[in-house]
């Protein structure tokens, strides 16, 4: 069985531009989350999806970032305009039910310079 | 405020000894605790959890995990360490009973291990 995927696995970009980070979640896993880890502090998270719907939106930092889940399947995160304090690895993670283990994909680290 | 505390940063043993991986929370009721581990090049692997019942948590790896009310801790433990065994260890707490598990971490401890 294929686990949590990320795409890039590095990004990076200059201050003003725009990334999309992309999540695979495992195949038939309602429960989509993301986190961020800025400059080695703690894992934080950001959002929570049960199939298409935001469950909890409560960790975006502000409207310079928009998650999506088209179709209750794979999920995309967009930062627009990139700051520098958008630096970090993004994790991704899913799980089957929301009081399972969430199993976390590689992350993304992004680099905004 | 909810929140976990990994006092130690970095960490360096050697090959055979015993481990030790400190973890505090800070939270309204006993939530449900977890250990990851990260791998370089690999997403975080949950290494064991504690919901209720035994105090004493076993897990993959070799590693065990004992929760303590009292001391509001989590410790991660292992009585020999391999070098495989390099890598970033964090501890999280999620909300215990109904509702989704909106995990909070600790800063993560890195492990060094000697040969």
């Amino acid at each position: 069985e294929a686990g949590v995927t990320q795409f890039p696995s590095h990004s990076v970009i200059e201050k003003g531009q725009t990334v999309t980070l992309r999540c695979d979640p495992i195949s038939g896993h309602d429960n989509l989350y993301w986190y961020r880890r800025v400059m080695g502090k703690e894992i934080k998270f950001l959002l929570h999806f049960v199939k298409e719907s935001k469950q909890d939106e409560s960790g975006m930092p502000n409207n310079r970032f928009l998650a999506e889940r088209t179709g209750g399947t794979y999920s995309t995160l967009k930062v627009q305009p990139a700051e520098l304090e958008d630096s970090g690895v993004y994790f991704c993670a899913s799980s089957q039910d929301e009081r399972l283990e969430q199993y976390f994909g590689p992350g993304t680290r992004l680099t905004v310079t | 405020a909810q929140s976990v505390t990994q006092p130690d940063i970095h960490i360096t043993v050697s090959e055979g000894a015993s481990l030790e991986l400190r973890c505090n929370y800070s939270y309204g009721a006993t939530p449900y605790l977890f250990w990851y581990v990260q791998s370089p090049g690999q997403g975080l692997q949950l290494l064991l959890k504690y919901f209720s019942g035994d105090t004493l948590v076993q897990g993959i790896k070799g590693f065990e995990a004992e929760f303590k009310r009292s001391q509001s801790s989590f410790n991660l433990r292992k009585p020999s360490v391999h070098w495989s065994d390099a890598a970033e260890y964090f501890c999280a707490v999620g909300p215990q009973g109904g509702g989704y598990n909106k995990l909070i971490f600790g800063a993560g401890t890195r492990l060094a291990v000697h040969p």
